[in-house]
């Protein structure tokens, strides 16, 4: 079974600094992983995928993670955080069959002027 | 694409009603999914349709939940006898058939409360 814990469930950066959330994942096979962002009161907006290929991808709003598969992480970076980045952000791995998603508990970023 | 719709937004019942939630995919997309998400949490699976087939289905989904996907297009999800503890937000995604894409793509939700 696939489970994903994401590292912190608060998270404060000042405008302009670098953004770094946190996501673990486990999984008995080769593992898709995703990143979303959840806006209040609203579903959640794919931010990027890891399938297959380049372990760095890159997503919308400036958003990149890179695939560790020897740390079993995939942590979401942006270089210089914007106050509209702040959000809930989650982590997913897709189960073996290709159908759903398992999802970490989310970490909120908050984003000081 | 016009993305996925669900309806209504909100929904507030009193314990014991029924309840009935939309969701239309995007045109085209053959799977579908149903999640559910608590204050604080990250959703969690409920069940899945390809085309108009429930393929899987969480422990989640009580005896009171039932889902239905009739012609392969819009799905519906019922709760019967509500709970305090259904009060969640429900979110419904959906995917293409393309071989290798895997992402789901969400709606808005239905937040739920039971008085």
């Amino acid at each position: 079974a696939q489970s994903v814990t994401q590292l912190g469930s608060h998270v404060s950066v000042s405008e302009g600094a670098l953004v770094l959330l946190r996501c673990n994942y486990s999984s008995s096979v080769p593992p898709y992983l995703f990143w979303y962002v959840q806006y209040p009161n609203q579903g959640l907006q794919l931010l990027l995928k890891y399938t297959t290929g380049a372990t760095l991808v890159k997503g919308i709003n400036g958003f990149e993670a890179e695939f560790k598969k020897s740390e079993t992480s995939f942590h979401l970076t942006k270089p210089s955080a914007h106050m509209s980045d702040a959000a809930e952000y989650f982590c997913a791995v897709l189960g073996n069959a290709g159908n759903m998603l398992t999802f970490g508990g989310g970490t909120r970023l908050m984003v000081k002027p | 694409d016009t993305g996925v719709s669900q309806d209504p937004r909100h929904k507030i019942t009193k314990r014991g009603q029924n309840v009935t939630f939309r969701c239309d995919p995007i045109s085209e997309h053959n799977r579908l999914y149903w999640y559910r998400q608590t204050l604080g949490q990250g959703p969690e699976f409920l069940t899945y349709f390809q085309n108009e087939a429930q393929l899987e289905k969480s422990r989640l989904l009580s005896d009171r939940f039932s889902a239905e996907r009739p012609k392969g297009s819009f799905s519906t999800l019922e709760i019967q006898r509500t709970e305090q503890g259904d009060s969640a937000m429900y979110l419904c995604a959906s995917s293409p058939r393309k071989t290798g894409a895997y992402e789901q793509y969400f709606g808005p939700g239905t937040r739920l409360t039971v008085t």
